[in-house]
């Protein structure tokens, strides 16, 4: 079972859309992260949600936790945002982590 | 403030060799996660320490992984005797205490092992 699912898999967007990765979870959690990885390299926390909304530069995430569901939304997508975007929840009951299988995002100029 | 450190960053193997990979947290975290990332997958948990002691090694395959956080500090995963299938990213993590539950999780560069 994946306790974890992201959508889509794969996205491809032309320079300057607006793109949206999509998160929902099946556990209850204390906090939801959502991650990027570029190839090749390791993985930067892009943020940390328990509630609401954050915005830090054209990244904006927002969490329902009633209907245990995030969304990571780019505005005026770049190339350099190009990455794996990964999802990942810390459990209430154990502590652990579960992580998504991650969306690989590309962005034509 | 310095970030997670592991190394090598690469490594390239025969089967059934040995392999060791290194991992230093961030200064005062006391939780140290092992991950392992097979190619298009997400990261799974290999083993999750607490200071120096084993909070869940579940998911770790036990006859050929080790891992070890001695001091309670810079840890080291080994693999022995490596297989094909181990051929992945090796991923440490870590984050201050879980009783601060929403503790944010800091990653390394990884370990990328090639097993031929």
């Amino acid at each position: 079972k994946n306790e974890v699912e992201q959508s889509p898999q794969n996205l491809t967007a032309q320079e300057g859309e607006f793109i949206t990765i999509n998160c929902s979870y099946s556990v209850g959690i204390s906090a939801l992260h959502w991650l990027q990885q570029h190839p090749g390299g390791g993985i930067v926390s892009l943020f940390m949600l328990s509630s609401g909304k954050k915005k830090h530069g054209r990244l904006i995430a927002t969490i329902n936790i009633q209907e245990k569901h995030s969304s990571l939304h780019i505005t005026a997508s770049h190339p350099r945002d190009s990455a794996v975007y990964i999802c990942a929840v810390r459990e209430i009951a154990g502590n652990q982590f579960y992580f998504g299988t991650g969306t690989s995002l590309t962005v034509i100029p | 403030e310095a970030g997670v450190a592991q190394s090598p960053r690469y490594k390239i193997i025969e089967k059934r060799q040995s392999v060791a990979f290194w991992c230093n947290p961030i200064s005062g975290h006391a939780t140290l996660y092992w991950y392992q990332q097979i190619l298009g997958q997400g990261p799974k948990l290999l083993i999750q320490f607490q200071n120096n002691g084993v909070v869940d090694d579940s998911q770790l395959p036990k006859d050929r992984f080790s891992a070890e956080r001695l001091k309670g500090v810079d840890s080291t995963l080994k693999i022995q005797p490596a297989k094909l299938e181990d051929s992945a990213v090796y991923l440490c993590a870590s984050s201050l205490d879980p009783r601060a539950l929403t503790g944010e999780l800091f990653f390394g560069e990884g370990s990328r092992l090639t097993v031929l």
